[in-house]
């Protein structure tokens, strides 16, 4: 059975970068997409971006374009989402998650990893 | 931006209670909305997609409803693990999350 197994939690200061892994245990993510969503304290979700690992062209809610980047490695099973030029309202946990649907970037996410909290401080 | 509205913020309610959330859409997201659970500390869950249908492994004591802009999710009978809060997304245009409702223990 398939599980999302994400990277440590991390400790950043303003203005450098976090790259999060996310790896499928026990499989791969064959032909399904996986998206990042984010939760800042206390507060809701957020969906930044996906990918479909075997086909690599990621893409980004608008608000996330040009500081975040996602990537997929499909030999491995791991998908990364990396978020330069830090500022505070960054910290948050990161969530992976699978898509429903195989083939397809936007459904319902099915599979959540465990989250990563990313601090960032000044 | 589709933005998604979910009312109450909080539910306060008894196990064994119906607990009906509602989730409104700012324009028509057709029947692609989905329901998400998390437990403090957790990771979401998926509940409903498509607006009505459950997901593997849900309770049938959960069911969802609406098309166009407004949707619901019903707790037929709440157990005690079912006290969480509760997201809809839709999948219309770009993903979007409903700021969530709390439901809590009376």
């Amino acid at each position: 059975q398939v599980q999302l197994v994400q990277s440590g939690a991390e400790v950043k200061k303003s203005g450098s970068s976090v790259k999060v892994s996310c790896k499928a245990s026990g499989g791969t993510f064959s032909s399904y997409g996986v998206s990042w969503v984010r939760q800042a304290p206390g507060q809701g979700l957020e969906w930044m971006g996906g990918i479909i690992p075997i086909f690599g062209a990621p893409n980004y809610a608008q608000k996330f374009q040009g500081r975040f980047t996602i990537t997929a490695d499909s030999s491995t099973g791991t998908a990364y989402m990396e978020l330069s030029s830090l500022r505070s309202e960054d910290t948050a946990v990161y969530f992976c998650a699978r898509v429903r649907v195989p083939s397809a970037i936007h459904d319902a996410l099915d599979l959540w990893g465990q989250g990563t909290m990313v601090t960032v401080s000044s | 931006e589709i933005v998604l509205t979910q009312s109450p913020d909080t539910l306060s309610l008894s196990p064994g209670e119906r607990a009906t959330l509602s989730c409104r859409a700012s324009q028509s997201v057709s029947n692609y909305v989905a329901w998400y659970q998390q437990r403090p500390g957790q990771a979401p869950r998926l509940l409903i997609f498509d607006a009505s249908t459950r997901a593997t492994g849900i309770p049938a004591r959960f069911s969802g409803s609406g098309s166009g802009t407004d949707f619901t999710l019903t707790i037929s009978s709440l157990e005690p693990e079912d006290f969480a809060v509760y997201y809809c997304q839709q999948r219309s245009n770009w993903p979007t999350f409903g700021g969530g409702t709390k439901v809590e223990v009376k």
